[in-house]
């Protein structure tokens, strides 16, 4: 029973286009948001966190919007690169639960010049 | 070097036999995590230590695994008579702290292979 879910396995974007990647989740305990991106042979990377009491945080080129009601979230990567192909993992932590981020399947994000 | 470290980076072994996975974590960070990959699947924890402690187990998978830290520093990941479904890349993590601005810092992993 996933409680995070990343529906869309592979996006295709353009350079100089805005990238969007989905994150759904089911647990309304989720109160802390993480997006991860994974090279290839390299252990996943933090890019950018939304707390609850949050709808968007921004970070460069990255921006990540929360909808609590739809327990919805997303990756905006605007204006994409070819750097950015990789793969981005969505993670939720409970409240009070520190030690564990459950993660998203993943979705491969790839910049074509 | 600066960041998490896993030995092996790759390790094939026959079903049946142990195996001992090792990480060492950035110097200073209190917290450390487990978690394995497995082919097409997302992170899937395992246990975490907050200093030599580990007060979340639950993800073992069952009791043929075993994880354990000493001096707050270096983990190692034990698993006993190695089954095909243990195949994956195991990833250890580490943080400064447990909040919320404590991201977790992840390492190349180690690659497990069962034939």
């Amino acid at each position: 029973d996933q409680q995070v879910k990343q529906n869309s396995p592979s996006l295709s974007v353009q350079e100089g286009r805005i990238s969007i990647l989905n994150c759904d989740y089911t647990n309304s305990m989720f109160d802390y948001f993480l997006w991860y991106k994974k090279y290839p042979a390299e252990g996943p990377t933090f890019l950018i966190s939304i707390s609850s009491i949050k709808d968007k945080n921004e970070d460069g080129r990255f921006t990540v919007f929360l909808n609590k009601s739809a327990k919805h979230l997303s990756l905006h990567i605007v204006p994409s690169q070819p750097g950015d192909s990789a793969v981005y993992f969505c993670a939720a932590r409970k409240g009070g639960s520190q030690g564990n981020l459950i993660f998203g399947k993943g979705t491969k994000l790839s910049v074509k010049p | 070097g600066a960041g998490v470290s896993q030995s092996p980076s790759n390790k094939v072994t026959e079903k049946g036999k142990d195996v001992e996975l090792r990480c060492d974590p950035i110097s200073g960070h209190t917290a450390l995590y487990w978690y394995r990959q497995s082919l097409g699947q997302g992170l899937e924890f395992l246990i975490y230590f907050q200093g030599n402690s580990a007060p979340d187990k639950s993800g073992l998978p069952s009791d043929r695994f075993s994880a354990e830290r000493t001096g707050g520093s270096v983990s190692t990941l034990t698993i006993q008579r190695t089954q095909q479904e243990d195949s994956a890349v195991y990833l250890c993590a580490s943080s400064f702290g447990m909040g919320d601005n404590s991201p977790l810092h992840f390492g190349n992993g180690t690659r497990l292979t069962v034939t």
